[in-house]
């Protein structure tokens, strides 16, 4: 069955734009998480959704936000984009319950560049 | 701050075991330990996990101390292929997922 599906795979933006990034999980998977992997910080979880609903929420500020749509795809946005917003956004879905409760299938990553 | 703590690299000859730990002090009691991998520029893979009892799968062993405060990835033979990053993940019972700062494993022939 097909996997974890990030797009774009790269993405270039520049101060103060806004980005869309998509995630279409494994089918049949309820749950999806999004993540923030960067060098400095590594690997920092950033929201989860599950049945169109935020379960949790990381420490980010507010220019992050997501959402989750009826066929279980999930959108993450990110506005007035910083330098430091550079970094690898992974996105995972398992079968249901909350990130990390069952066993997560990642996608490959969305890496976006802001410049 | 909840945090966990893993040595920043590790070498392992090709066949031998390689033992990787984690400490995890902040994990909640109620919650699972996970450990994933990542290899350069992939998404990270599923491994193992367990909650107090050892736990042994296709790919990996897992012990968890009884005070479950850390635990220790087994790869029984590594292989080069299991030359990776490997990251131990867990909750805090505030809900929040944290992640190790990950362990350079290089299985070295």
């Amino acid at each position: 069955k097909a996997g974890v599906t990030q797009t774009p795979r790269y993405l270039i933006k520049t101060r103060g734009q806004q980005v869309t990034l998509s995630c279409s999980p494994i089918s049949g998977h309820r749950s999806v998480s999004w993540y923030q992997q960067t060098p400095g910080q590594g690997l920092q979880f950033l929201f989860e959704y599950f049945s169109e609903t935020q379960r949790n929420k990381g420490n980010f500020p507010g220019r992050f936000s997501g959402r989750q749509f009826s066929n279980s795809r999930s959108e993450m946005n990110v506005s007035t984009l910083e330098l430091g917003d550079s970094a690898l956004y992974l996105c995972a879905s398992s079968l249901d319950g909350q990130a990390l409760r069952t066993e997560a299938f990642f996608g490959q990553g969305t890496r976006l560049t802001v410049v | 701050d909840a945090k966990t703590t893993q040595p920043t690299s590790m070498d392992c000859a090709e066949g031998r075991a390689a033992n990787l730990p984690c400490n995890h002090s902040t994990i909640s009691g109620n919650e699972y330990v996970y450990w994933y991998r990542q290899i350069h520029s992939q998404g990270p893979q599923y491994i193992i996990h367990g909650l107090k009892n050892n736990e042994t799968n296709e790919m990996a062993s897992l012990i968890i101390t009884e005070d479950r405060k850390s635990s220790t990835l087994i790869l029984p033979h590594a292989t080069l292929r299991d030359t990776a990053v490997y990251y131990c993940i867990g909750k805090t019972s505030y809900d929040k997922v944290i992640f190790g700062p990950g362990t350079s494993l290089s299985v070295i022939p």
